[in-house]
């Protein structure tokens, strides 16, 4: 079954508007929530990541909200730009130093100009 | 700079044939991992190790072996190739604290099976 699901599968904006990436989650377990992204013809890298203990987590123009209670979290990207159009996964990890990531099936994001 | 590197970059295989996937590490990290990337699937857990001499099944691991003779290396092996395989696979080692940590990954290996 999907552990980690994400929504939308793609969206588009226009340059400077925020773009919102949704995750949630079923497990209680699961104690690190990382979102990576990847642009055409590269590997995933990691872009910004939070711990349940905090319900924010800001990087530049890259937000991380995270809600325990509802087992959400998404991430908001403000001043889209067309550099950021890319595939983002949210992942979530299991299990302290023998961790193990589960991710998120990607959300394709377009940023027009 | 962090290394993680893989071999084959490509490789087309026939059906029912051996494959065999290695990856390399250079950050001395204890745990490594094979994802597969497919669209409309993001990257789904094959195998994992915590170190030498160990591996552990990951989400989806029907239809695959792995395989860690050292800190550095780590191998997926697929016995019987079959067209479902057909996909990117990615190797990752990672290094994780309580409040950190994250994953590394190789430049992907394309795998075509006829």
């Amino acid at each position: 079954q999907q552990q980690v699901r994400q929504s939308p599968q793609s969206l588009t904006v226009w340059e400077g508007e925020t773009a919102i990436l949704n995750c949630s989650y079923e497990d209680s377990t699961f104690d690190y929530f990382p979102w990576y992204h990847q642009f055409p013809g590269e590997s995933p890298a990691l872009l910004i990541a939070i711990r349940p203990v905090s319900n924010k987590k800001e990087d530049g123009r890259f937000t991380i909200f995270f809600n325990k209670r509802e087992k959400k979290f998404s991430l908001h990207i403000a001043d889209s730009q067309p550099g950021d159009s890319a595939t983002y996964f949210c992942a979530a990890r299991r299990g302290g130093s023998n961790a193990k990531l589960t991710f998120g099936k990607g959300t394709k994001l377009s940023v027009k100009s | 700079e962090a290394a993680v590197t893989q071999s084959p970059r490509n490789k087309v295989a026939v059906t029912g044939g051996k494959v065999t996937l290695s990856c390399n590490q250079t950050n001395n990290h204890n745990n490594m991992y094979w994802y597969r990337q497919d669209t409309g699937h993001g990257l789904r857990l094959i195998h994992y190790s915590y170190g030498a001499g160990s591996t552990e099944k990951g989400d989806i691991p029907d239809g695959y072996k792995a395989s860690r003779p050292s800190q550095e290396n780590f191998s997926l092996i697929l016995e019987l190739a079959t067209p479902s395989q057909t996909s990117v696979y990615f190797c990752a080692s990672g290094a994780w604290g309580a409040n950190t940590g994250q994953l590394y990954f190789g430049e992907g290996s394309k795998l075509t099976v006829l």
